[in-house]
């Protein structure tokens, strides 16, 4: 079973330099999530999608954008990076009450 | 607006004594409320989870958290830690909004498990 999978597991980025976080999930959930997670910040939630075609913005919206491309994707862009989007960002998907987390993407942003 | 508070940023025990690890939570109804532990570079795995039934949930691992209505509180016990417990840890409450559920975390608690 592969749950929730995100692609790449480790970037690192040049100031302003764009990239993509790639999540899909094979559980036919509807709602799918990006967060970021810092030292001592626990995680944050960027955006997450509740179906196909929606997309919401979640605490710390700013410098992201989202694509949720089907039921099964949901990416998130980075148009022009910062050293402050340094942090590893995890996908996750939901049915009922439950999240399912995938393995993380670390990010650095030199 | 849901919200958790993690009591404690790191807890030291030593192997084979107990865990308590704090959560008090704020919510406007009856709350889903979830425990998730991330070992060193990995991603979170569920311990355990309430979802209104009964108020003592027993998780993984042996771990298991007790939810108090009155206390508004929701916290993870081990009876005797393992050193594979040594991990972070997150409270993590339920936040239905406009039919959604999102996911709030907790700031963590790091386990140190002494030898």
């Amino acid at each position: 079973n592969a749950g929730v999978t995100q692609t790449p597991k480790f970037q690192v980025l040049k100031t302003g330099q764009s990239m993509t976080l790639q999540c899909a999930q094979d559980m036919n959930h509807n709602s799918m999530y990006w967060y970021r997670q810092d030292p001592g910040m626990g995680l944050r939630l960027i955006y997450y999608s509740a179906s196909e075609g929606t997309t919401d913005k979640g605490e710390v919206p700013n410098g992201y954008n989202v694509s949720r491309l089907n039921k099964r994707e949901f990416s998130l862009r980075l148009e022009s990076a910062a050293p402050s989007q340094t942090s590893v960002y995890f996908c996750a998907s939901s049915r009922d009450t439950e999240a399912f987390f995938g393995q993380g993407t670390r990010l650095t942003v030199v | 607006a849901q919200s958790v508070t993690q009591l404690d940023s790191h807890v030291s025990v030593s192997e084979g004594t107990p865990v308590l690890l704090r959560c008090n939570y704020s919510s406007s109804y009856s709350p889903s409320l979830f425990w998730y532990v991330q070992h060193p570079n990995k991603g979170l795995q569920l311990l355990l989870k309430y979802t209104s039934a009964a108020t003592l949930v027993k998780g993984i691992n042996g771990f298991e958290a007790e939810f108090k209505k009155s206390e508004t509180s929701f916290h993870l016990t081990k009876p005797s830690a393992h050193m594979s417990d040594a991990a972070e840890y997150f409270c993590v409450v339920s936040d239905l909004t406009s039919g959604t559920y999102k996911y709030i975390f907790g700031t963590g608690t790091r386990l140190k498990v002494l030898a």
